[in-house]
């Protein structure tokens, strides 16, 4: 069974920077891509960016260039995912989601539980 | 990027009812679209994947259709565990979601 296990819950202050976890089992870590999206309170998702689990090419979505850094850890099936200069528009729910293949079309077939981080001084 | 937009936003149905949703994308996904339902304080899970096909595991009373840019996500017979908020999600050109539709009790 695949699973995707988070870290827990986060409590930041403005201008700090967090750092998230994202442990893979039941499933050959090196094969996928594993999203990172998040979920602002009464919002839609939103992409921060991804990350190539074979070759750990990483890309995050332009809003959040310059600020996010996305890595993994072969040896530990586990990606990372830090966001540095918090302000409070980043308060939100961060999943990472795997994208297998449906058919031939890209899904978001597995996630995590979800990480709350929130940011307030 | 791509624009999904949803509607309606919200919605009031009783168990039974007919349950419709749309997804208009701002040009041609070609296909690449999903549909998720995501419940308060768990993670989203597949229920269509291109535009139509149903995930293994999801109830047969969940479908999807598509027309040119825009897509369709039906629930026949809404059942009480189908309260949750539905979104699409498009994969042609990066990942973008649509505004959500709340299926609330009504």
């Amino acid at each position: 069974q695949v699973y995707l296990v988070q870290s827990g819950a986060e409590v930041k202050k403005p201008g700090a920077s967090v750092k998230l976890s994202c442990k893979a089992s039941g499933y050959p870590f090196t094969s996928y891509v594993i999203q990172w999206v998040r979920q602002a309170p009464g919002e839609t998702f939103e992409t921060v960016g991804w990350i190539n689990g074979d070759s750990g090419n990483a890309n995050s979505a332009q809003k959040f260039r310059g600020r996010v850094t996305i890595t993994r850890d072969t040896s530990a099936s586990t990606m990372y995912m830090e966001l540095s200069s918090l302000r409070s528009e980043d308060t939100a729910v961060y999943y990472c989601a795997r994208i297998g293949v449906c058919g031939s079309y890209p899904c978001l077939d597995y996630w995590g539980q979800g990480t709350l981080v929130t940011v307030s001084s | 990027d791509i624009q999904l937009t949803q509607s309606p936003s919200s919605l009031s149905a009783v168990v039974g009812d007919r349950v419709t949703i749309t997804c208009r994308a701002g040009q041609t996904v070609r296909g690449y679209l999903n549909w998720y339902q995501h419940k308060p304080g768990k993670a989203p899970s597949l229920l269509i994947y291109g535009a139509s096909q149903l995930y293994r595991g999801v109830p047969s009373r969940f479908s999807g259709s598509e027309s040119g840019t825009v897509f369709t996500l039906t629930i026949t017979a809404l059942q009480p565990e189908d309260f949750a908020t539905y979104y699409c999600q498009q994969g042609l050109s990066d990942v973008t979601f649509g505004g959500g539709t709340k299926v609330e009790v009504k």
